[in-house]
């Protein structure tokens, strides 16, 4: 899966509680992206980065954080889960803004 | 909002044929596509990427692509019983916001025995 690693795999949450997703490179890429998916709404972009401390907002923003302090690592927290939160969320990562993106092999989470 | 259009399908050929899937973009200055292969409970892979216009070959896959109509096409000739999973299209957008890759819902292909 293209050097990318996601962590946890699996999570069961409760609704209030802080989680933060991580996701691992080792293929030195610029660019690193959260998506997530759900039945009917395919894959939605929550946020991206270009760059260290470089993030920006997807269609899907509210109600998730991102940071990325080095360039292999790009994490992502729910700040207060809710059951709306419930999905697979999927890291990407590309080296070029025309090249295609690799997944990770995600990460379902479960807030109850 | 820039939007990716696919046929949610299901969209279902015998071993052997060509399945034909389609996908419509709204975001005129968009330069990449890539159509991605998802199976069940799995992360999505690259099949093609392409870039201008007209048709590109790998193996039984061929892309179409036609800016004019803003319009991008995968043909997979050979169907395979393993070719059955969730193709995705997948558009980068232009301008500012050319970082982003927007993601049809996806058509289920099913190729049948």
């Amino acid at each position: 899966d293209a050097g990318i690693t996601q962590s946890p795999r699996h999570k069961v949450t409760e609704t209030g509680t802080p989680v933060t997703l991580r996701c691992h490179q080792t293929e030195n890429h610029r660019y690193m992206y959260w998506y997530r998916q759900d039945p009917g709404h395919g894959l939605r972009l929550i946020h991206y980065s270009y760059g260290v401390k470089d993030t920006d907002k997807g269609e899907v923003s509210d109600g998730y954080s991102v940071s990325r302090s080095k360039t292999e690592d790009f994490l992502l927290t729910l700040e207060s889960a809710t059951s709306s939160q419930t999905s697979v969320y999927f890291c990407a990562i590309r080296d070029s803004f025309n090249s295609p993106l690799h997944f990770g092999n995600g990460t379902r989470l479960t807030v109850t | 909002q820039k939007e990716v259009e696919q046929n949610s399908g299901p969209l279902s050929v015998p071993e052997g044929a060509i399945a034909s899937l389609n996908c419509t973009y709204s975001d005129r200055g968009s330069q990449s596509f890539f159509w991605y292969r998802q199976y069940s409970g799995k992360s999505p892979e690259l099949i093609m990427s392409i870039y201008s216009n007209g048709d590109k070959e790998d193996g039984r896959f061929t892309a179409q692509l036609n800016k004019a109509s803003q319009y991008v096409s995968l043909l997979i000739r050979d169907s395979q019983p393993s070719d059955s999973a969730t193709y995705l299209c997948a558009v980068t957008s232009s301008g500012g916001s050319n970082y982003k890759l927007t993601f049809g819902k996806g058509t289920l292909l099913t190729v049948n025995p």
